[in-house]
């Protein structure tokens, strides 16, 4: 079983759409958990850090459940600008990548 | 401010070439990986260090090394490239349980 466990997708949804992904990670004593965003080809850019209490970043939310050991992040009034892959990270002592969930958002 | 820098940006090599990529940080950093990543997978790590001398395997280390002689530098080299290391490969730097800041990675291949 992987550490880090995101659903890969692809995600197609219409402009405007509510769109939500979940990551779960293995160990419990993971103490930091972040949102990247890749575009095709290009690295990975930080989205957002997820909290305990949840954060939310104008169009995005990100929850962290730490008894059921999993994060999500939300995307409300989805854009096209929105396409991309979504990596959760997972840091303990070292940080882990999940695989990414590609969402394409279409006009 | 520069962030995290890789060179080269390209790099085409016959197998058998050996090469280096360096990765610079201007962050001040203690950590420092090295990942690969392939065409429509995840991130994979090949090494990282945890501080300027020290270095430790990731999850697919075979076929490269690395080194990390100055906190600012972390590089990985190739000593005999294969095919199967054709690749996409990206550099990252982090604090604590900060996030990674990622250069803007170095496309290797490898015929």
């Amino acid at each position: 079983r992987k550490e880090v466990e995101q659903d890969p997708g692809p995600f197609n949804v219409p402009e405007g759409a509510t769109v939500a992904f979940n990551c779960t990670y293995s160990n419990s004593a993971s103490q930091s958990f972040f949102w990247y965003r890749q575009d095709c080809r290009k690295e990975p850019k930080l989205l957002m850090s997820v909290y305990s209490s949840g954060n939310e970043d104008g169009r995005f939310t990100a929850q962290l459940n730490r008894a059921s050991q999993y994060i999500s992040l939300l995307i409300r009034d989805s854009k096209l600008s929105d396409s991309a892959t979504y990596l959760c990270v997972v840091t303990e002592s070292k940080s882990t990548f999940g695989d990414g969930t590609t969402l394409t958002v279409k006009p | 401010n520069a962030g995290v820098t890789q060179t080269p940006k390209f790099r085409v090599l016959k197998t058998g070439q050996s090469m280096t990529l360096l990765c610079a940080q201007d962050m001040n950093h203690e950590y420092m990986y090295w990942y690969r990543q392939d065409p429509g997978m995840g991130l994979r790590l090949i090494h990282y260090s945890v501080g300027e001398g020290t270095t430790a395997k990731g999850e697919v280390p075979d076929g490269y090394n690395v080194s990390r002689l100055k906190k600012q530098n972390f590089l990985l080299g190739l000593e005999s490239a294969a095919p199967s290391q054709t690749s996409v490969y990206f550099c990252a730097s982090k604090d604590g349980n900060q996030p990674q800041h990622f250069g803007d990675g170095t496309r290797l291949s490898i015929l």
